[in-house]
């Protein structure tokens, strides 16, 4: 079974400052997607990034990027120039290729405060 | 662009009462996801369709059944309500074949048991 693990459960950082959101995780297959999503006061949940575990590439988008260490299994998040809308839970997730209808895993989440 | 539907979005219920969710995925999407997330927590996978079979099946209650009907929507039906029960229910969906990996939620559905 695959397990996800957020080891901080909140963290806070300054507005325009860097913040680095902490995932691990533990599976035996070889072929899976790990993700970020953000979870707004709002409730709704939203992808913010999104890594194939075949690609060694970090992946990035905009002011988001991941830092995928796979013989690690850690998959961190960095949030660069954080803005107050950053404010939101944080969750890794999991989800491994064996078919194309595969569930999504979470973690535990990381409730993240962006502070003006 | 459309989004996944849930209906209703609010929902308050008596302990034993029956409850019904439901949820329209995106068009062109052939799987649904249903997860329950209580206060404060991530969220748990339920139940998944795909092709409007039952695809994998998680900690959800022997008490909560669902479906996926032939226009692709899916329903979860919640019988003999517990105090336990209260929580966000999210339905997400995804396109097969695609496999970008990426499961597109809903804005949930919060029941409420008293």
């Amino acid at each position: 079974a695959q397990t996800v693990t957020q080891s901080q459960p909140e963290m806070s950082v300054q507005e325009a400052e860097t913040v680095t959101l902490s995932c691990t995780y533990d599976t035996s297959e070889n072929n899976y997607y790990l993700f970020w999503y953000k979870q707004p006061p709002s409730r709704q949940m939203i992808l913010v990034i999104r890594q194939e575990a075949y690609k060694q590439q970090n992946a990035t988008e905009n002011r988001f990027s991941v830092n995928f260490q796979k013989a690690a299994k850690s998959f961190s998040l960095k949030i660069s120039d954080s803005q107050l809308g950053d404010t939101a839970m944080y969750f890794c997730a999991f989800m491994k290729l064996k078919t194309s209808y595969d569930k999504v895993i979470f973690g535990p989440g990381t409730s993240l405060s962006v502070i003006p | 662009a459309a989004g996944v539907i849930q209906s209703p979005r609010h929902l308050i219920k008596e302990k034993r009462e029956t409850a019904t969710l439901k949820c329209y995925p995106i068009p062109r999407h052939d799987t649904v996801y249903w997860y329950q997330q209580g206060p404060g927590q991530d969220p748990q996978f339920l139940i998944s369709f795909y092709e409007k079979m039952q695809s994998d099946k998680g900690s959800i209650p022997d008490r909560f059944s669902a479906q996926q009907f032939s226009d692709y929507h899916s329903e979860l039906n919640m019988s003999s309500l517990e105090l336990g029960d209260s929580a966000l229910y999210f339905c997400a969906s995804s396109r097969s074949g695609r496999n970008t990996g990426e499961l597109f939620f809903g804005e949930g559905s919060r029941l409420t048991v008293l």
